[in-house]
C-alpha cells in the first residue's frame, strides 16, 4: 500500500487558480470514487475539504473544487488567498479496505 | 458540537506498547453512519492511516500495522482506543483520533482531535 504521489510544493499569487495533483493506481484513485482531500495548517489538525472527489462540507468555500480523471484525482483552489497558505493531502479508499493518503502538498502564496 | 480528544502517555520506551484513548463529547460513538479512527503523523511527515472501528467492534487495519495495532471501543464510556505493540522509534508521531464517514468507505474524516505527540524512545 503505496502513497499516494503528490508534487512537493505548488505557489500561485493572490487571486490564481492553482491546481494540486494526487496520482495511485487502479487499485486505489482509478479503482473508486472515494477520494478526499485534507488542509492542514501548521501545528494544526487536518480539515476536510472535499470527500467522494468533488462534494465539499458545508462550511468549505466554493473556491475548492476536486476531479478525478482516471488514477489521477486534483484539487483547484480558485482565487487563491493568504490563508489558503498550508499543506494539502489527498486520501483514496484502496483495494487493502483502509485508506491511503497523498504524500502532501505545500501551497504558499507568493 | 462535536468533540474528540486524545489522551495517553506521552513518552514510550521502544518494544513496549503504546495506549493511547480518544474520548467522544457532544455525540454518541454509537451511531449508525460513522466509523471511528486513528490517523498518525510522524513529525515532519505525512499522514498515515493506522484504522479503525465501528461501534460493533469491527475493525479495518492498514496492513502494513496490522499485526502490531489493536483498537476496541467502550460504547459506556463513548471512548476508543489504540494499542500499538513493539514501538520502534519510527513510530514517533503525533497520533490523532477522528470521525470517518462509513458511506464515503472511511476515508473522509469530519472531525479530529486536536492530535497528542508521542515519543518512543529510552
Amino acid at each position: 500500500q503505496s502513497a499516494l504521489t503528490q508534487p512537493a510544493s505548488v505557489s500561485g499569487s493572490p487571486g490564481q487558480s492553482i491546481t494540486i495533483s494526487c496520482t495511485g493506481t487502479s487499485s486505489d484513485i482509478g479503482g473508486y470514487n472515494y477520494v478526499s482531500w485534507y488542509q492542514q495548517h501548521p501545528g494544526k489538525a487536518p480539515k476536510l475539504m472535499i470527500y467522494d472527489v468533488s462534494y465539499r462540507p458545508s462550511g468549505v468555500s466554493n473556491r475548492f473544487s476536486g476531479s478525478k480523471s482516471g488514477n489521477t484525482a486534483s484539487l483547484t483552489i480558485s482565487g487563491l488567498q493568504a490563508e489558503d497558505e498550508a499543506d494539502y493531502y489527498c486520501s483514496s479508499f484502496s483495494s487493502s479496505g483502509t485508506g491511503v493518503f497523498g504524500t502532501g502538498t505545500k501551497v504558499t502564496v507568493l | 458540537q462535536l468533540q474528540l480528544q486524545e489522551s495517553g502517555p506521552g513518552l514510550v520506551k521502544p518494544s513496549e506498547t503504546l495506549s493511547l484513548t480518544c474520548t467522544v463529547s457532544g455525540a454518541s460513538i454509537s451511531t449508525t453512519n460513522y466509523h471511528w479512527g486513528w490517523i498518525r503523523q510522524p513529525p515532519g511527515k505525512g499522514l498515515a492511516w493506522i484504522g479503525s472501528i465501528y461501534y460493533s467492534g469491527s475493525t479495518y487495519y492498514n496492513p502494513s500495522l496490522k499485526s502490531r495495532v489493536t483498537i476496541s471501543v467502550d460504547t459506556s464510556k463513548n471512548q476508543f482506543s489504540l494499542k500499538l505493540s513493539s514501538v520502534t522509534a519510527a513510530d514517533t508521531a503525533v497520533y490523532y483520533c477522528a470521525r470517518l464517514d462509513r458511506n464515503t468507505a472511511m476515508v473522509s474524516a469530519d472531525y479530529w482531535g486536536r492530535g497528542t505527540l508521542v515519543t518512543v524512545s529510552s
